[in-house]
């Protein structure tokens, strides 16, 4: 699996956009692009994947660059709750098992 | 629905002894997954369960950590002659089948060796 680079932290506005970046730039073709994050003491969660289009659900969006070497994750409103820790993680489907979890970007949402 | 579950939530055992640890995965998800985390640390991979198939024990880190999936269903993590090295929390987690990589996680079981 490609290895991904993540900021160690962020900080961003309570109601404001939190945009969270990752490098990826040894992904392959046929790998994907997941994101999961985990609020202290508590199992990581799954936000959102993607392959190469841009990817919006009812917790995120995901932006991927059209030569597929970085993405963002993008929390539209941040609220207190959302501080966490952020990984970004590139696999194939097929041995998603394997997937490694860096050490991710914590992400503090300050009111 | 039910989300994944692991028991106990909390285990402190003394050095040496053997401790088992279990997780129920979502129903119907056909794999399933155990990762160690320790403090302030990322998730470590330790093994795979797909199915029927032999499981990915390539992350076990050695031959005291073993794991068995029962009716491929619930799963039993153990870990013999425990060391301190090995408090961690230990994470498990299920997906619907090896090809969808969104997995989903139980809340931990925190192992303390003392």
């Amino acid at each position: 699996d490609a290895k991904t680079t993540q900021p160690p932290s962020m900080d961003c506005a309570e109601g404001r956009a939190a945009n969270l970046p990752c490098n990826h730039s040894t992904i392959s073709g046929n790998e994907y692009v997941y994101w999961y994050r985990q609020i202290h003491s508590q199992g990581p969660q799954y936000i959102i994947h993607g392959l190469k289009n841009n990817e919006t659900n009812e917790m995120a969006s995901l932006i991927i660059t059209e030569d597929r070497k970085s993405s963002t994750l993008i929390l539209p409103h941040a609220t207190l709750r959302d501080t966490a820790v952020y990984y970004c993680i590139v696999t194939h489907n097929t041995n998603a098992g394997k997937s490694t979890f860096g050490d991710g970007t914590t992400l503090t949402v300050k009111p | 629905g039910a989300g994944v579950s692991q028991s106990p939530s909390n285990k402190v055992t003394e050095k040496g002894k053997d401790v088992e640890l279990r997780c129920d995965p979502i129903s119907g998800h056909t794999a399933l997954y155990w990762y160690r985390q320790s403090l302030g640390q990322g998730l470590e991979f330790l093994i795979y369960f797909q199915g029927n198939s032999a499981p990915d024990k390539s992350g076990l880190p050695s031959d005291r950590f073993s794991a068995e999936r029962t009716g491929g269903s619930v799963s039993t993590l153990t870990i013999q002659r425990t060391q301190q090295e090995d408090s961690a929390v230990y994470l498990c987690a299920s997906s619907r089948d090896r090809t969808r990589g969104e997995q989903y996680f139980g809340p931990g079981t925190r192992l303390t060796v003392t």
